[in-house]
């Protein structure tokens, strides 16, 4: 089945730091492989999506994740976080062909402090 | 632009209590879904539908039932609420595997 694992639950930075959160999946089949945000009080929403071409993928709010098949990761970079991004990011992953279940990860709880 | 509507928003059920979560999508969308998100744990796949008439299992579909009459609707049945059932519930619709899942705004459920 396939599966997909955010190895950080929890991640604190300052104001300007720069943001890095791992995501892996565990199917070797073709993948569709999103990131989604979820601030405070509201629904998901979609940061950005990589299915087919470039493997450096760029999202709104200056998101940008590289999808590295030999790795089986999708990791979400930003060079300098704003308080703003306080929020729990989500890695999903669907499989071409696969019945399109649309499969998330456990999720990663930024906290941006001034 | 509705997108994808759940109701109700808030509800508190009782123990054994039945009670259908509504998700309505006006986009057409031939996929959708039902997550629950408890925290630390992401957002559990209950059942989704790929179309009018066809629905499917996901991760937690145990207490749980579905229909999908409609390329519209998808409710979600509680048929005898536990408090194991206590969590937040978002239904989602997207065209494709490849395209962006559309989300309700949520229903948080409390079983006492």
């Amino acid at each position: 089945a396939q599966s997909v694992s955010q190895h950080n639950h929890h991640v604190i930075l300052s104001e300007a730091a720069s943001l890095e959160l791992g995501c892996n999946y565990s199917y070797g089949g073709t993948v569709n492989l999103f990131w989604y945000v979820q601030y405070p009080g509201q629904h998901l929403q979609l940061l950005l999506k990589y299915f087919s071409g470039d493997p450096l993928v760029k999202g709104i709010k200056g998101f940008e994740a590289e999808f590295i098949k030999s790795k089986f990761s999708f990791n979400l970079r930003k060079p300098s976080v704003q308080w703003s991004d306080t929020a729990e990011y989500f890695c999903a992953v669907t499989l071409t062909g696969g019945g399109n279940k649309l499969t998330f990860g456990t999720g990663t709880q930024l906290k941006v402090e001034l | 632009n509705a997108g994808v509507t759940q109701t109700p928003k808030f509800r508190i059920l009782k123990i054994g209590q039945s009670m259908t979560l509504q998700c309505a999508q006006d986009m057409n969308h031939n996929y959708m879904y039902w997550y629950r998100q408890d925290p630390g744990m992401g957002l559990k796949l209950i059942y989704y539908s790929v179309g009018a008439g066809i629905t499917d299992k996901g991760e937690v579909p145990n207490g749980y039932n579905v229909s999908r009459s409609t390329t519209e609707d998808f409710p979600l049945r509680l048929e005898l609420a536990a408090p194991s059932q206590t969590s937040v519930y978002f239904c989602a619709s997207n065209d494709s595997p490849s395209t962006e899942a559309f989300f309700g705004q949520g229903t948080r459920l409390t079983v006492v």
